[in-house]
């Protein structure tokens, strides 16, 4: 079954860092483009940031640009999302996507919820 | 707010046709695909039509999307109660070097 599965969320401090991980089964993640969306509470869904199949080119949004970082472990087949500086409005559910047909993400993770605050 | 624009809510009755808007601009809509997606409350978003116009496979024929200059559209018709969800239009923006999803719709069925 091709599947996605986010880990390593939970409550941080303002300033604090976390890594999120995106494990996948199924498919290999380094023939695919894979990006990384989040919800924060009771809001729509927002673009954090993209990498290619080869992983020379990355992406991403200008709201955590210089504070996140998104890379892969072929060995591992996952997905990682590096995440320093956090801050309040950084608080989401955080999904990792396979990006696939036409530019369009058809597989999608449960999410994993990361909490900033004091 | 966002670069793509839905209409905040959308509703009908069962056994009616709704369409949803997504209005964009000239680096994103009117040059790259559009997908749209569902989003049923506490589960993560669904892919129900990429390429501007295509479903993927298990997705109902009564879902439907186009596309035309700066605009696209999803159309569900048929509508079940099981069809109320939030429904987000996504496409890539070239200038920006972004993905760009819409601000999301709410489908209510009467």
């Amino acid at each position: 079954e091709v599947q996605l599965v986010e880990s390593g969320g939970g409550l941080v401090q303002p300033g604090g860092s976390l890594t999120l991980s995106c494990a996948a089964s199924g498919f290999i993640v380094s023939s695919y483009e894979m990006n990384w969306v989040r919800q924060a509470p009771g809001r729509g869904l927002e673009w954090v940031s993209y990498i290619s199949s080869s992983g020379g080119t990355i992406y991403h949004a200008d709201s955590v640009k210089g504070r996140f970082t998104i890379s892969r472990d072929n060995a591992k087949n996952s997905l990682y999302l590096q995440m320093n500086s956090l801050r309040a409005e950084d608080t989401a559910v955080y999904y990792c996507a396979r990006d696939a047909f036409k530019d369009s993400l058809d597989i999608w993770g449960q999410g994993t919820m990361v909490t900033v605050s004091s | 707010q966002s670069v793509l624009t839905q209409p905040p809510s959308v509703s009908a009755a069962p056994g009616q046709k709704v369409t949803i808007s997504c209005s964009g601009s000239s680096s994103n809509i009117a040059k790259n695909y559009v997908s749209w997606y569902q989003q049923v409350a506490g589960t993560a978003p669904k892919l129900l039509i990429f390429g501007s116009d295509e479903r993927p496979s298990g997705i109902p024929d009564r879902f439907s999307g186009s596309k035309s200059g700066t605009s696209a559209t999803l159309g569900i018709t048929g509508l079940q109660t099981g069809d109320e969800a939030d429904y987000y239009c996504e496409a890539w923006d070239s200038s920006l070097s972004s993905v760009l999803f819409g601000g999301g719709t709410k489908l209510t069925v009467l």
